[in-house]
């Protein structure tokens, strides 16, 4: 079964770059796409990065994925006030045959 | 640019069924898979199922005994049906679309209602 953990803080000043970590504890992440979404105050979450690395139409270019074995990662350079949101990792479960999230990581624009 | 506008009852007894639809506009259905996401107050996303045009299923696994999928073409709308609530199950419900082409997903969670919270309370 996929456990994707984040931390579930993060924190940066503006025009700083931070990043946000996603692993997992078995191989869906290795095998699988992860994409992330990023969740307003208030708000629906909105697709912010998918496949990994792409980034939907609108998305700003100071958003970007990563991936490496177990392990993906969203950063965030320049950081901007209006980002101060929480960021979901997601992907699909092969084992479970489902979607599976992330806890969530709240990022706090100091 | 694909918009989704959902509806359903926001306040539920305990054993109640929980219904819920999202309408599906600026776009058909084609090969996507529609989905059904949950937040608890305060907690992370929960992933409830999707379903697609050919009436294929997925289930979360701790919720699949209790839910069931629809989708009605004519009406460009597909609906969520949550049998037996409890208190656990308050919280914020999306619907939401996974783009797929011929089974392939695309982008998933590209579109999303804009919420309907549901409490569970006698």
């Amino acid at each position: 079964q996929s456990v994707l953990t984040q931390p579930p803080s993060a924190s940066g000043t503006p025009g700083q770059r931070v990043s946000i970590s996603c692993s997992e504890s078995s191989s869906d992440i290795e095998s699988n796409y992860v994409h992330w979404y990023q969740q307003l105050p208030g708000m629906a979450p909105t697709l912010l990065i998918f496949k990994n690395s792409q980034r939907p139409s609108g998305v700003p270019a100071r958003f970007s994925g990563s991936k490496s074995g177990t392990s993906a990662s969203l950063a965030i350079s320049g950081l901007q006030s209006e980002d101060e949101a929480d960021y979901y990792c997601a992907t699909w479960d092969d084992s479970l045959g489902a979607w599976v999230f992330g806890g969530g990581t709240k990022l706090t624009v100091l | 640019q694909v918009q989704l506008q959902q509806w359903g009852a926001g306040l539920l007894k305990p054993s109640e069924t929980l219904s819920l639809s999202c309408a599906v506009s600026g776009g058909s259905f084609s090969d996507d898979y529609w989905s059904w996401i949950r937040q608890s107050p305060g907690k992370g996303l929960e992933w409830i199922g999707e379903i697609n045009q050919s009436g294929s299923t997925n289930y979360n696994p701790s919720l699949k005994s209790r839910v069931a999928l629809s989708l009605d073409t004519s009406k460009n709308q597909f609906s969520l049906n949550v049998s037996s609530v409890t208190a656990a199950d308050t919280a914020v419900y999306y619907c939401a679309r996974v783009v797929s082409v011929f089974g392939v997903v695309l982008q998933p969670f590209d579109s999303w209602g804009q919420g309907t919270l549901v409490t569970v309370a006698s």
